[in-house]
């Protein structure tokens, strides 16, 4: 069974510094998301991508966050400047285009700013 | 008032039992709604959607009353490894795609 691919599994970052998250999603998907679970709370919403471009974003999508689909495969997430509230789960996910709007989830990339 | 709100549990019950849990939202001209089931420090993983005429698949049946915005999902004969969280999940009106998670409600089931 198809499934959404993240690298790496664990980044441990200092404050300050930019990290790029990596998700590979299923293949004939055409909606990418990112995701992120702060320990001990809910998964939320950052951003949708959809056609080479942002299609909708969060509050918490800032001027430090950006994504980026760099070739027919990947999908990144770049955090420029991390803070110490940047440490949480980041889940990619990719659903079909068309009427169906069902996501699949990575197994995210545990952040972790020092 | 939270946007999709769950008891939080946690529910432990004894192998086969049927559990129930609830969820509510806010936002009545929300579009789509699914249960996801979250193990331990995993991803969300898709359990079923929910339709307006309600669905079940094998031991697990959803609910969905408009009127009241509220979600249910019943599990018959629980098994052990039904232990998870169980996430409310809702695509807002007005958002392309993006979904709303609660917060979740944990299950237990015991041997």
């Amino acid at each position: 069974e198809p499934e959404v691919t993240q690298t790496p599994s664990h980044q441990v970052t200092q404050m300050g510094q930019e990290v790029i998250l990596r998700c590979v999603p299923i293949s004939n998907h055409l909606y990418f998301y990112w995701y992120r679970q702060i320990l001990g709370q809910k998964v939320e919403f950052l951003v949708s991508f959809y056609n080479n471009e942002i299609s909708e974003k969060s509050e918490i999508f800032d001027d430090q966050f950006s994504v980026e689909r760099p070739d027919g495969s990947n999908f990144t997430l770049k955090i420029r400047s991390t803070k110490l509230e940047d440490s949480a789960m980041y889940f990619c996910a990719s659903g079909l285009a068309g009427g169906t709007d069902t996501q699949y989830f990575g197994p995210g990339t545990r952040l972790t700013v020092l | 008032r939270k946007e999709v709100e769950q008891d939080p549990g946690p529910f432990n019950v004894p192998e086969g039992a049927t559990v129930a849990f609830n969820c509510t939202y806010s936002n009545s001209a929300s579009q789509s709604f699914f249960w996801y089931r979250q193990d331990c420090r995993k991803e969300p993983k898709l359990l079923m959607s929910v339709y307006s005429s309600g669905n079940e698949d094998g031991r697990f049946t959803a609910q969905l009353n408009r009127a009241s915005q509220y979600i249910s999902l019943l599990i018959r004969d629980s098994k052990l490894s039904d232990s998870a969280t169980y996430l409310c999940v809702v695509r807002p009106a007005g958002s392309a795609r993006q979904l709303t998670f609660g917060s979740g409600t944990q299950l237990t089931v015991l041997p």
